[in-house]
């Protein structure tokens, strides 16, 4: 069975500075994504960013990237230039390739970021 | 615009009663996904569809019920038998890669 931990509850961080967030995960798999969500506090899940396993390059979206490290099983979310508006919950997912019919999403228990003025 | 919408947004439950918690996308996924969300337990898996008249159980479906009657709609009845259904619930959608959430629904037992 795969598992997905974060071992951070909570983080802080001042705005306009970088912010690295933990994920490792277990699996057998070779094939997967990995995904990184936020939940602002409307508690609507925000995806911010995945990655393909089978690609060696970090995915990027603005000031959001990843640093995936297969063999270590270790998939870190990295926030540039911190904004309030990323105050927020975030988690931390996988997902099996060819999951078939069970195309399920596998979620951490989350990280609780504030961004401190 | 499509999306998923999650209704209601708060619902209270007595002791012993069933109360059904609704989710509509309009987005054509085929999959349909119910989670619980508890504090410091992240986002469990309870029910999920990949097709109308199909569902599977996930990791925490004592107590719950659903059903796919329609593509657009997969609806979520928590039961009598689930004895701690307070929390946050989440619907979401997708194709094979990617999910789509609701807003979510809080329940909490009176």
């Amino acid at each position: 069975a795969q598992t997905v931990t974060q071992s951070q509850p909570e983080m802080s961080v001042q705005e306009a500075e970088t912010v690295t967030l933990s994920c490792t995960y277990d699996t057998s798999e070779s094939n997967y994504y990995l995904f990184w969500y936020k939940q602002p506090p409307s508690r609507q899940m925000i995806l911010v960013i995945r990655q393909e396993a089978y690609k060696q390059q970090n995915a990027t979206e603005n000031r959001f990237s990843v640093n995936f490290q297969k063999a270590a099983k270790s998939f870190s979310l990295k926030i540039s230039d911190s904004q309030l508006g990323d105050t927020a919950m975030y988690f931390c997912a996988f997902m099996k390739q060819h999951g078939g019919a069970t195309n399920k999403l596998i979620f951490g228990t989350g990280t609780l970021l504030a961004v401190q003025p | 615009d499509g999306g998923i919408t999650q209704s209601p947004k708060y619902l209270f439950r007595k002791e012993g009663q069933n109360v059904t918690l609704s989710c509509e996308q309009n987005l054509n996924h085929d999959a349909m996904y119910w989670y619980r969300q508890d504090p410091g337990q992240g986002l469990r898996l309870i029910y999920y569809s990949q097709i109308v008249n199909d569902f599977q159980k996930g990791d925490i479906a004592e107590g719950y019920s659903v059903s796919r009657e329609k593509k657009e709609s997969f609806p979520l009845t928590v039961t009598s038998a689930q004895k701690n259904p307070t929390a946050f619930y989440l619907c979401a959608s997708g194709p094979r890669v990617g999910y789509t959430f609701g807003s979510g629904t809080r329940l909490t037992v009176v």
